[in-house]
Formats: structure tokens, C-alpha cells, sequence
């Protein structure tokens, strides 16, 4: 099953806009990764952020995470038509596995 | 560096069948997970393994196996193949036993169950 839910499912912005992406969860999590996967291809690790972080920032990503609402962002500034992707969040509880959302598919438009 | 490897790239099955698949993991980890991502979803966890054992299991019926090698590369086999196994199944390895850490992901091998 799906722990989280990302907001909104497809999105579609100009070059150089920037493109924010929510996601929501249900369970106590140690951390919250972002992925992002090209055309059904492997995923590529974006940013993780701990659970005890409220905010991080990687390059052009700037991720946050409020644990009392269960939910994280993830923004990415100034896009490119290589940011073309589709983005999920994945949580990490005390186990071994993680568990992924259903994902956002960006477009950016050249 | 080589990154995780997988093969084959794509696999074609007649349902009733049984397949095997292979990842190769980055050199020094130790820790190889399978996740079966399926047209629209999210990929949703299968198996872990970490030194050889198996240390976690989703939710997949028994149909689903999978073993890891002295060299820490590891293969997943799905028997009595149905239509709904179609999908992208995907190898991650990561150096930790947990997944506190990064996973990195591997191409994927497609499924395609006729």
C-alpha cells in the first residue's frame, strides 16, 4: 500500500518558473527521501531530510518537512526542460523498507 | 564507479511461466532491495536483503523469491506468472542494513507477463 500522497499528480510550468510538489503521509517516519524518475526508468535519490530537520537545500531543491501535519514539499527553482520527470516522495519508519508515494509528473516547457 | 546494474532490460512472458532476474549491486554494498513499480504507481517494496539474509518482505504472495550471493549480487524469481506482474521491477543497494540512508536505484528490468 501507498504511505504517502503527492499533490498535485501532474503539473506544467514554463522554463524558469518554479514548481512545488506537496506530499502527505500517514505513519511516524526517521526520514523522508525525494526521487525523481525519467520516463519509467530507474529513480535518482533528490534529497533526504530527517525527521528531527524542518527544511533542507540541495542546488536548486529546497525541501520541507512539518511532521505535525504529516506532509513535506519540495521545490525546485528556476526549472529547466531537463526537470521534466516524475517526482515522488518516499518515507523510512524504524524498518527496512521504503515507502513511495504515487508521484507528481512534471513537464516543463521550453 | 559502475552503478547498480540489472538484466535483462526487457523480458517478455507468457502467463504460467517463471522468470528470473538479476542486480548487481555497487561495489561494497551490502544491502539489495527489489520493488515492483507498476504503470502509474508507485514502486512498492518487495524484498530486502542484507548479507546474504532476507531481512524484510512486502506484501507479494509466495509466488515471489528472492536470494542474495556471496558477492552480494542478488536475483529475484517470480513463478506462475500472472498479467498483473506486469511492470518495471526495480534493484536498489545501499550500504546500510536500513533505509536511513540514500538507496541507488538501477535502471529496472520491464516485465511484460502475455
Amino acid at each position: 500500500s501507498q504511505q504517502g500522497e503527492e499533490d498535485p499528480q501532474a503539473l506544467s510550468i514554463q522554463e524558469g518558473e518554479n514548481a512545488t510538489m506537496n506530499c502527505s503521509y500517514k505513519t511516524s517516519i526517521n526520514n523522508l527521501q525525494w526521487y525523481r524518475q525519467n520516463s519509467g526508468r530507474g529513480l535518482v535519490h533528490l534529497i533526504l531530510i530527517r525527521s528531527n530537520e524542518r527544511e533542507k537545500h540541495s542546488g536548486r531543491l529546497r525541501v520541507t518537512l512539518d511532521t505535525s501535519k504529516k506532509s513535506s514539499s519540495l521545490l525546485i527553482t528556476a526549472s529547466r526542460a531537463a526537470d521534466t520527470a516524475s517526482y515522488f516522495c518516499a518515507t523510512s519508519g524504524s524498518n527496512y523498507k521504503l515507502t513511495f508515494g504515487k508521484g507528481t509528473l512534471l513537464t516543463v516547457n521550453p | 564507479d559502475a552503478g547498480v546494474t540489472q538484466s535483462p532490460t526487457h523480458l517478455i512472458k507468457t502467463r504460467g511461466q517463471q522468470v528470473t532476474l538479476r542486480c548487481s549491486p555497487i561495489s561494497g554494498h551490502k544491502s539489495v532491495s527489489w520493488y515492483q513499480q507498476v504503470l502509474g504507481q508507485g514502486p512498492q517494496f518487495i524484498f530486502q536483503y542484507y548479507e546474504k539474509e532476507e531481512r524484510g518482505r512486502g506484501n507479494f504472495p509466495d509466488r515471489f523469491s528472492a536470494r542474495q550471493f556471496p558477492n552480494y549480487s542478488s536475483e529475484l524469481n517470480v513463478n506462475a506468472l500472472l498479467l498483473g506482474d506486469s511492470a518495471l521491477y526495480l534493484c536498489a543497494s545501499s550500504l546500510p542494513r536500513t533505509a536511513t540512508y540514500e538507496q541507488y536505484f538501477g535502471p529496472g528490468t520491464r516485465l511484460t507477463v502475455t
